[in-house]
């Protein structure tokens, strides 16, 4: 079975611009989330949607928005890119949004450069 | 924030020992806890889950919880060169949804 798919694998852009990133869960999966890893530092938790609706949130600015389609693939769009958003882009899929377990599956990110 | 704790290492065992890697956590509500396994440039890889309070042992890899003390640990017995990557421990949010990861520890298996 394919795993968890993510395009484009790498991306530079400069400051102010925007970027859309794209993921596709594992097949059977309905709950797509994203994280973003700086270096030397976890990942940290952007947003989960589950059955296309947004379940979660983290601490990231309005510039930052996502959206899951009916096929369960998502998107994550970042506005008016900063120096500071370089970093790779994680999105993880699971089976289900809400359980005690969630294992979430990563997949093989989006590294951004911002220059 | 809730936090996740680990300490960033280097950790430096030999081929063959038992390697320890150790997290605390803050958030006292949280029910499930991931190890996951990631090698310089590429994606982090779940390797063990646990939720129940003792130990959890999937092949070379034991994985223990004691949510009374905040603490879960990772154990790797026979280690190998190929066992050398930065081990995330991560805790799920008590919403349900969020992975919360420490910095992660970095492990050196030397031949």
């Amino acid at each position: 079975d394919a795993g968890v798919t993510q395009s484009p694998t790498h991306l530079i852009k400069t400051r102010g611009q925007h970027v859309t990133l794209r993921c596709s869960p594992i097949s059977g999966h309905k709950s797509v989330s994203w994280y973003q890893q700086v270096l030397g530092q976890g990942p940290q938790f952007i947003f989960q949607y589950y059955e296309k609706e947004e379940r979660g949130r983290g601490n990231f600015p309005d510039r930052f928005s996502a959206r899951q389609f009916p096929n369960y693939s998502s998107e994550l769009n970042v506005n008016a890119l900063l120096l500071g958003d370089s970093a790779l882009y994680l999105c993880a899929s699971s089976l289900v949004g809400l359980a005690d377990y969630n294992e979430q599956f990563f997949g093989p990110g989006t590294r951004l450069t911002v220059l | 924030q809730k936090e996740v704790e680990q300490n960033s290492g280097p950790l430096s065992v030999p081929e063959g020992a038992i390697a320890s890697l150790n997290c605390t956590y803050s958030d006292r509500g949280s029910q499930s806890f991931f190890w996951y396994r990631q090698y310089s440039g590429k994606s982090p890889e779940l390797i063990m889950s646990i939720y129940s309070n003792g130990d959890k042992e999937d092949g070379r890899f034991t994985a223990q919880l004691n949510k009374a003390s905040q603490y879960v640990s990772l154990l790797i017995r026979d280690s190998q060169p190929s066992d050398s990557a930065t081990y995330l421990c991560a805790v799920l949010s008590y919403s349900g949804y969020a992975l919360n990861f420490g910095k992660g520890t970095s492990l050196l298996v030397t031949p």
